[in-house]
């Protein structure tokens, strides 16, 4: 079946530093999706890209849509603590609602 | 606007028992979706409602599953009899959209512990 493959897993850094994370598929996705999740929380979408290629920013947030439809990052710049999560890529078939998630990547920020 | 709501937030039980889980979707969605994330993996899909009828379940696991959506407002997950890999956290999403839109509103999930 389709896999995410999310990379890094997990990242400690400090306040105030910027955060690159990317998700590679050998599967071409429709649309591309990034949410984060807080402790004892479920998933809230922070971008949704829908064309390849297409650059998207929501506030310190930047992420990509790759020219293949086959990846996208995602970067954080000028990281605070509240940034502190789980962040998950997501895929999404042209025919299907149904969402194939990455692994996820560990953040941690330190003061 | 009320948003997804799962019921119970924790379930501890022991292996062979029963457990019914109860998501709540956002009022006015047709969409139901249960996906579960085993720990330190991705969150996997398990099926999509839409109203009462299962559009897609091609990701339960196994017959020890089994969702409704009876009437079309709430849905059910029961996992009958329990087992140890059947410990993960649970989450259901609901949206208006159809096919190509993403970004559905996901709940704050059940953490289920089969011992």
């Amino acid at each position: 079946g389709q896999q995410l493959n999310q990379s890094p897993q997990s990242m400690f850094i400090q306040e105030g530093e910027d955060v690159s994370m990317n998700c590679t598929s050998s599967s071409i996705f429709n649309t591309w999706l990034w949410y984060k999740q807080d402790p004892g929380e479920g998933p809230v979408l922070l971008i949704a890209l829908y064309k390849a290629g297409e650059l998207t920013s929501n506030g310190r947030l930047t992420a990509q849509f790759g020219i293949t439809r086959k990846d996208s990052f995602l970067n954080i710049s000028a990281s605070i603590p509240s940034d502190v999560g789980i962040y998950f890529c997501a895929g999404q078939l042209s025919n299907t609602d149904k969402l194939i998630f990455g692994t996820g990547t560990r953040l941690q920020v330190f003061p | 606007e009320a948003g997804v709501t799962q019921f119970p937030s924790h379930s501890v039980i022991e292996k062979g028992q029963t457990v019914t889980l109860r998501c709540d979707p956002i009022s006015g969605h047709d969409n139901l979706y249960w996906y579960r994330r085993v720990m330190g993996k991705e969150i996997k899909f398990l099926l999509h409602f839409v109203k009462e009828s299962k559009q897609d379940e091609s990701g339960m696991p196994n017959n020890r599953f089994l969702a409704e959506r009876t009437g079309g407002t709430y849905s059910t997950l029961k996992v009958q009899p329990a087992e140890l890999e059947d410990s993960g956290v649970y989450f259901c999403a609901s949206s208006l959209a159809g096919t190509g839109l993403g970004g559905y509103t996901f709940g704050s999930g059940t953490r289920l512990t089969v011992v």
